[in-house]
């Protein structure tokens, strides 16, 4: 059974503060893992990594996949009170699938 | 841009009662899924499309019906509601594996509440 592990579950920093929020997997056929980020309502797509040891970057966010290790990390540089949310982990497997399997997810607090 | 759209936004229902819960794309998206999400679950698929009329279940399927009579719409049909289907609904789309995988785009969600 595929298996997605996200953690912390929840975290509460200071705006200013950096975070690195953790995803590991366990997935039979792995293609790409992808990083979402919900506020209040939908689900809005970050990254998608596919290659080991390459950075996606966009902004102060940035994020690394390990396939040797089977986990994937996302840093938030200079949080912001915006940053707060809901960041989910999902992964995809080989094979034509579109079937994401989703972490539990990590819900950052950003205080001013 | 309308993207996905998902309807009602907010629903109550009592137990044993059915319901449909639409969702539509304006993106011709081959792809389309529902998902629910419960606290601290994260988003379960519970049935997906990979084009019209062709329909598969996906983790937890149980109590829930999808047809796809054409590539916009994709209802979800609770049958005979129950408690324990209250949650957050999520629908999404995205173009289908023939033009290289692309991100599923979500819906804003439906909030049921089964009494």
């Amino acid at each position: 059974e595929d298996k997605v592990v996200q953690s912390p579950l929840s975290l509460v920093v200071h705006e200013g503060d950096t975070v690195t929020l953790n995803c590991s997997y366990e997935v039979t056929n792995f293609r790409s893992l992808l990083w979402y980020k919900q506020e209040k309502k939908a689900p809005t797509f970050l990254f998608m990594l596919t290659s080991s040891g390459i950075e996606k970057k966009s902004g102060r966010l940035s994020s690394i996949l390990d396939k040797k290790e089977l986990f994937s990390i996302l840093n938030i540089t200079a949080t912001q009170t915006g940053d707060s949310a809901v960041y989910l982990c999902a992964v995809i497997r080989q094979g034509g699938s579109e079937k994401l399997v989703f972490g539990k997810g990590t819900k950052l607090t950003v205080n001013p | 841009n309308a993207g996905v759209t998902q309807t009602p936004k907010f629903q109550v229902l009592k137990t044993g009662q059915s319901m449909t819960l639409q969702c539509a794309q304006d993106m011709n998206h081959e792809y389309m899924s529902w998902y629910r999400q419960d606290p601290g679950m994260g988003l379960r698929l519970i049935h997906y499309s990979v084009g019209a009329g062709i329909t598969d279940q996906g983790e937890v399927p149980n109590g829930y019906n999808v047809s796809r009579s054409t590539t916009e719409d994709f209802p979800l049909r609770l049958l005979s509601a129950a408690p324990s289907q209250t949650s957050v609904y999520f629908c999404a789309s995205s173009p289908g594996t023939g033009r290289g995988y692309q991100p599923q785009h979500f819906g804003d969600g439906t909030r049921l509440s089964i009494l």
